[in-house]
């Protein structure tokens, strides 16, 4: 079974400071993608980032990063610099046979 | 461009009575499109998706249905709500093009059950 697993519910971090979400995800796939989504307050899901499997390199955006470890199946959310607005729930999502499953998602809070 | 329209963003409906939330997209043609459910404080529950017109899969059993009975139109119904079905619903399409994926969710519809 394709399953995508949090095990953070919820983090906290200080303005400007840098904070990791963890993510791990368990398929027999060779070749796939796997998302971060961010969802504010007003529930509108957003995508932060996307990393390909096949690609070695880690995927930046801007203050987003991931650190992909493909043999452990790991895929983590470094955020830098953290904005009071990266405030929000965060899903990690991978997708499987033209579905795109989740995890529970972390939610984070961002201090002034 | 692609966009994806939701509605209604509200919806406050008393027991036993019908559903029905319309979701469509512009922009692109033979889209997957998706039914997911969130629970106040949760995650993202798949309900339904669909990989063509009339082509429905169900991935948990409920009171609710979905029809597509157009390309870029699908619809979640239910014939009599029941209090267990509040939550935050949002629909999603997804293509592949050049063997990369797009996901774009919709801005969801918040369902109240009284």
């Amino acid at each position: 079974a394709q399953t995508v697993t949090q095990s953070q519910p919820e983090m906290s971090v200080q303005e400007a400071e840098t904070v990791t979400l963890s993510c791990t995800y368990d398929t027999s796939e060779n070749n796939y993608y796997l998302f971060w989504y961010k969802q504010p307050p007003s529930r509108q899901m957003i995508l932060v980032i996307r990393q390909e499997a096949y690609k070695q390199q880690n995927a930046t955006e801007n203050r987003f990063s991931v650190n992909f470890q493909k043999a452990a199946k790991s895929f983590s959310l470094k955020i830098s610099d953290s904005q009071l607005g990266d405030t929000a729930m965060y899903f990690c999502a991978f997708p499987f046979t033209d579905k795109l499953i989740f995890g529970t998602g972390t939610r984070l809070q961002v201090f002034p | 461009s692609q966009t994806i329209h939701q509605w209604p963003a509200t919806l406050v409906q008393p027991v036993g009575s019908p559903l029905s939330l319309e979701c469509t997209v512009e922009g692109t043609s033979n889209p997957n499109l998706y039914w997911y459910r969130q629970a106040a404080g949760r995650g993202l529950q798949l309900l339904f998706y669909s990989v063509g017109i009339g082509q429905i899969s169900s991935e948990v059993p409920q009171n609710l249905s979905a029809s597509r009975p157009q390309d870029r139109q699908f619809i979640l119904s239910s014939k009599k709500l029941l209090l267990s079905d509040s939550g935050f619903y949002l629909c999603a399409w997804s293509v592949l093009v050049g063997g990369d994926y797009g996901y774009t969710f919709g801005s969801g519809t918040r369902l109240t059950v009284v």
